[in-house]
């Protein structure tokens, strides 16, 4: 069982947006803005898309965008894609650089 | 560009031991961390520690204590990740990742598959 948890999956018509959810603790996501993102294609290595909670690494699309409320973060993806169908992590720094994956949620584009 | 390059698939008995080697390149090895993470195929990620390039500490969850070292060759940029004890549910995909900052994972190597069978 995951520290952060995620739905297991979500779907969407493409072109529309939508919202996963990652739901801690305030030992986690709710005590640092140290959350993460990944997007996992199938078979491929995982690849960050944001972190410190909102921020997007170089060359990530701005479709991509991230916020924080409480214990949950929340990663939301506007202008769905095919290529966007994926799985997706969060992740949270804990104390004394643990770090929390949630499970993980699969998202199909319509 | 930045790469980390794993070492290749590994199928060990139970109770056998396994290192998995992850070299860096196009950075300055020390000025990173590495981070290893695991992905029982099918099922999500699982954060098995952190080391750091540049003296050596390593910090993992309680679940791998005892069991996972993690070393650096700093001269050749390369990372180890040896677990021992293998069992049956240690059967994964392994991965090292350079780490920015507290939890931000980039680039990730490519994998290393770790087959455990008697």
């Amino acid at each position: 069982q995951s520290a952060l948890t995620q739905p297991a999956s979500v779907s969407e018509s493409p072109g529309q947006s939508i919202t996963i959810s990652c739901t801690g603790s305030s030992s986690d996501v709710g005590g640092h803005n140290s959350v993460s993102w990944y997007q996992q294609h199938p078979g491929k290595a995982p690849k960050v898309i944001l972190y410190d909670v909102h921020n997007r690494p170089s060359g990530v699309s701005n479709r991509f965008s991230g916020s924080k409320s409480g214990n949950t973060a929340s990663l939301t993806i506007s202008g769905l894609q095919a290529d966007d169908e994926a799985d997706y992590y969060c992740s949270s720094h804990m104390n004394s650089r643990t770090v929390h994956f949630g499970g993980g949620t699969k998202l199909t584009v319509l | 560009q930045v790469q980390l390059v794993q070492s290749g698939a590994e199928v060990k008995k139970p109770g056998a031991s396994v290192r998995i080697s992850c070299k860096a390149s196009g950075y300055s090895f020390v000025t990173f961390d590495i981070t290893w993470v695991r992905q029982v195929p099918g099922q999500g990620l699982e954060w098995m520690g952190w080391i750091s390039a540049e003296s050596g500490y390593t910090a993992s969850p309680q679940k791998f204590q005892g069991r996972v070292t993690m070393t650096t060759d700093s001269p050749r940029s390369i990372t180890y990740m040896e677990l021992r004890g293998l069992r049956s549910d240690d059967a994964a995909i392994y991965y090292c990742a350079r780490t920015q900052g507290l939890n931000f994972f980039d680039p990730w190597g490519q994998g290393t598959r770790v087959t455990v069978s008697s």
